[in-house]
């Protein structure tokens, strides 16, 4: 069974600093999909990317980051410079199959003061 | 910009009412997805449907709980009778069997119930 860990519940920084979010998978599949989702104080959930187990490379997307490690079986998320609208709650997820279902995390709570 | 619709974004009702959420899904995409979020169970599977046939209902509680696509632009989650427990934000998906880049899974704006 596929299963997705978000040890940290809620970070609180100030705005500027850097934020990582971790997020560590379990899955007996040799190709997989994992995903990040952003859902703000109004509710809906937003995609941010999708990475796939064959594709080993980070991802850079403006203040975001990603860094996919296969031999930890992690998918970390970084905010550079966190911003007061980077306030949310941040879900990693996993799928194990192209068009499938997604397995969440309980997601990470990031709070960034003025 | 495509998105997934869904409707009502509020509802209040009371003990063993009906209630029905709608969900239009982004076109052309041929799998639609139900998530329920709580605060004590975060977010879960509770129904999907790939080219309108059910493929897992294994997490809806089945004696009140029915999830149907009549056509391919409208899925609906139907709670008959209503209970407070159900009190829940409900999520519409959808997205394509293939995950070329950019196509994935993308997440309607949630319904959120209250049963009281």
């Amino acid at each position: 069974a596929q299963k997705v860990t978000q040890a940290q519940t809620e970070i609180s920084v100030v705005e500027k600093e850097d934020v990582t979010l971790d997020c560590v998978y379990e899955t007996r599949d040799t190709t997989y999909y994992l995903f990040w989702y952003k859902q703000p104080p109004s509710g809906e959930l937003v995609f941010l990317i999708r990475r796939n187990s064959f594709d080993e490379q980070n991802e850079i997307s403006g203040r975001y980051s990603w860094n996919f490690q296969k031999s930890t079986s992690s998918f970390n998320f970084t905010i550079t410079a966190s911003q007061v609208v980077d306030s949310a709650v941040y879900f990693c997820a996993l799928s194990e199959t192209a068009g499938n279902k997604l397995t969440f995390g309980g997601g990470t709570r990031v709070l960034v003061k003025p | 910009d495509a998105r997934v619709t869904q409707t009502p974004r509020h509802k209040v009702t009371e003990m063993g009412q009906e209630v029905t959420m709608r969900c239009q899904p982004i076109l052309g995409h041929n799998t639609v997805f139900w998530y329920r979020q709580t605060m004590m169970q975060g977010l879960e599977l509770l129904a999907y449907f790939r080219n309108r046939a059910p493929l897992d209902d294994s997490g809806m509680p089945k004696d009140r709980f029915s999830a149907e696509m009549p056509d391919a632009t409208l899925a609906t989650l139907k709670i008959q009778p209503s209970e407070p427990r159900d009190s829940a934000v409900y999520f519409c998906a959808s997205g394509g069997q293939v995950w070329t880049r950019g196509n994935t899974i993308y997440f309607g704006e949630g319904s959120w119930l209250t049963v009281v």
